[in-house]
């Protein structure tokens, strides 16, 4: 089945470490999105990228990195300068050119950080 | 920059009851217009789109949203809720097509049986 995967699907971090979230999906799309959410704030965009390779700064990118190698993958890396990293975490992926083209969501990554 | 309010933060109906939840968006030019649902620890699934032609827009689980132009809105309705329709309803509106989207803080549904 086509779909989006994110792994894993809970994640404990200690203070000052750095991890990473994975998101691939198999629908050919080539978008793809890293969501924050937290309760009460909706869903805000932490950096998404159109094409293998390169990326673009969402409205909260500070504290996160991400690379594109592959069409299929945009692993978040979730920095220690990252100051509330606690949160709900959504990979998304689009198709590009068709206008009003819908974003397909995985289940999500809830960080804790202990 | 476009941006979206969804004015009521938690609803209750009950079973049975119709449903209308609204939103509000800002955006200069043609809004893509969205409504997601999201039950609690998983993702989003699409409920219904909009992004031009007839305003009234049907979806999936009998929801439908009405495109208001001149009132910025579109709030999303259903005749008649099922209990399973508790979940937290997000509006979101894109631009051109690159899909990036903007979130209002969505609205939780609560059904009493």
């Amino acid at each position: 089945d086509g779909g989006i995967t994110q792994s894993p699907k809970y994640l404990f971090r200690k203070e000052g470490q750095n991890v990473t979230l994975s998101c691939e999906q198999n629908l050919n799309h080539d978008a793809m999105y890293w969501y924050r959410q937290d309760p009460g704030q909706g869903l805000r965009l932490i950096y998404y990228s159109q094409i293998v390779n390169d990326f673009q700064k969402g409205d909260i990118a500070e504290g996160y990195s991400v690379s594109r190698e592959k069409k299929e993958s945009f692993p978040l890396t979730v920095t220690s300068a990252q100051k509330n990293p606690t949160a709900f975490y959504l990979c998304a992926s689009s198709s590009l050119g068709d206008p009003g083209t819908e974003a397909f969501f995985g289940q999500g990554t809830r960080l804790t950080v202990v | 920059a476009q941006s979206v309010t969804q004015p009521d933060i938690h609803i209750t109906v009950s079973e049975g009851a119709s449903l209308e939840l609204r939103c509000n968006y800002s955006y200069g030019a043609t809004p893509y217009l969205f409504w997601y649902v999201q039950s609690p620890g998983q993702g989003l699934q699409l409920l219904l789109k909009y992004f031009s032609g007839d305003t009234l827009v049907q979806g999936i689980k009998g929801f439908e949203a009405e495109f208001k132009r001149s009132q910025s809105s579109f709030n999303l309705r259903k005749p008649s809720v099922h209990w399973s329709d508790a979940a937290e309803y997000f509006c979101a509106v894109g631009t051109g097509t690159a899909s990036k989207l903007t979130f209002g803080t969505g609205t939780r549904l609560q059904v009493t049986l």
